[in-house]
């Protein structure tokens, strides 16, 4: 049973045409995080919430946003993709910010 | 700057040996330490947490924290070809974000 499910698993959009992967869960968790992840390298935090406060990272591109509507979804949103985006995007969650995180499938995003 | 490091390998063992994979960190203050394991094109699964100095296993894993020497360890006993995975090192001080390591790529040899 999934319990952070994502879709899609695989997108592919143009260079500059905005696109939104989404993220779901079941667990309740308070934490939702969002993390990049291009070939051989380790995972790239993007943002995260916790509840509704929204923490960005800092070298986090402007034109990726996030949205969490309610305790069980978060929206990924990136404006003008670039060729340089693409990569495996990660959701994952937590309790608490200081516990275990548990991911998603990912969701494939190729930039074309 | 908060860094993990991990040998990136391949690390390859025999069937039935014990892989050993280690992890060093930088911040001092980090108290908690998670070994993840990620197939080739899949999300990272969590697989150990430990928090506190010394052993502690699950099942065919055991994984080690030694502070002092900011070192932490992850053992597969008995490895099976289905081990073959990158294993992902991510250490964390509070509640400040988890800092991965590039992971080290085990391959189990039948």
């Amino acid at each position: 049973d999934a319990m952070v499910i994502q879709n899609p698993r695989y997108q592919v959009t143009q260079f500059g045409k905005p696109v939104t992967l989404s993220c779901s869960q079941t667990l309740n968790h308070n934490v939702m995080y969002w993390y990049q992840q291009k070939s051989s390298q380790a995972p790239k935090l993007l943002f995260h919430y916790y509840d509704k406060d929204f923490n960005n990272e800092a070298d986090t591109p402007d034109n990726f946003q996030s949205r969490r509507p309610n305790t069980s979804f978060c929206f990924l949103d990136i404006r003008s993709p670039g060729l340089g985006d693409t990569a495996m995007y990660l959701c994952a969650t937590s309790r608490q910010r200081n516990q275990p995180q548990h991911f998603g499938d990912g969701t494939r995003l190729s930039i074309l | 700057q908060k860094e993990v490091e991990q040998n990136s390998g391949p690390l390859s063992v025999p069937e039935g040996a014990i892989a050993s994979l280690n992890c060093t960190y930088s911040d001092r203050v980090s108290q908690s330490f998670f070994w993840y394991r990620q197939y080739s094109g899949k999300s990272p699964e969590l697989i150990m947490s430990i928090y506190s100095n010394g052993d502690k296993e699950d099942g065919r894993f055991t994984a080690q924290l030694n502070k002092a020497s900011q070192y932490v360890s992850l053992l597969i006993r008995d490895s099976q070809p289905s081990d073959s995975a990158t294993y992902l090192c991510a250490v964390q001080s509070g509640n400040t974000p988890l800092v991965f390591g590039k992971g080290t790529r085990l391959s189990v040899i039948a």
